[in-house]
């Protein structure tokens, strides 16, 4: 199994690019997550996602949006890029929800905007 | 108050050494508890979950206070490979889909 990918690894954009983000994972699990670390910053939840069609906004959803139309992806859409979205995006996958739950995570993509 | 807060360090400490990380949370009810291990410029990785009754692995110990809602991270025997940030991560009661993490205790073990 490949777990969890991202593409690309990283990336410059111009403000008011747009640019899609693709994550997949091969573990057949319900739950996908889109994070963003900013240095010295926990994680912060952007989107994430119950299944296929179900989506949901976590803590910091604007300026991005996702879809997510299989199990195995989960793409993230920056419409206009703007410099504060500059960060590492990590996406990550859990089988379920629960006590315990363990989420794995992809590589990261690096995203700079000029 | 931060929902969880750790101590952003540098830990540094000599191989061999033993060092402890605490992490405090603010929800009382939160029930799931994780020290994630994340190193430089790579993703996060689970090390163990925090279960009441403590749990170890290793040169790892986990405990869960809950009459004072912290954590802490044990690591015996220190070794260089255990350089990176440890990531405090807490599953809240009142919303389950979600995980909440610290922003993380960096280590640096030095020969």
């Amino acid at each position: 199994n490949a777990g969890v990918t991202q593409t690309p690894k990283f990336r410059i954009l111009k403000i008011g690019q747009s640019m899609t983000l693709q994550c997949a994972q091969d573990m057949n699990h319900n739950y996908m997550y889109w994070y963003r670390q900013d240095p010295g910053m926990g994680l912060k939840l952007i989107y994430y996602s119950v299944g296929a069609g179900i989506t949901d906004k976590g803590e910091v959803p604007n300026g991005y949006n996702v879809s997510r139309s299989t199990t195995e992806d989960f793409p993230l859409r920056l419409e206009l890029a703007a410099p504060s979205q500059t960060s590492v995006y990590f996406c990550a996958s859990s089988y379920r929800k629960g006590l315990g739950e363990t989420q794995y995570f992809g590589p990261g993509t690096r995203l700079l905007v000029l | 108050r931060k929902e969880v807060e750790q101590d952003p360090g540098p830990f540094n400490v000599p191989e061999g050494a033993t060092v402890a990380f605490n992490c405090t949370y603010s929800n009382s009810a939160s029930q799931s508890f994780f020290w994630y291990r994340q190193d430089c410029r790579k993703e996060p990785k689970l090390l163990m979950s925090v279960y009441s009754s403590g749990n170890e692995d290793g040169r790892f110990t986990a405990q869960l206070n809950r009459a004072s809602q912290y954590i802490s991270l044990l690591i015996r025997d220190s070794k260089l490979s255990d350089s990176a940030t440890y990531l405090c991560v807490v599953n809240p009661l009142y919303n389950t889909d979600k995980l909440i993490f610290g922003t993380g205790t960096r280590l640096q073990v030095f020969p």
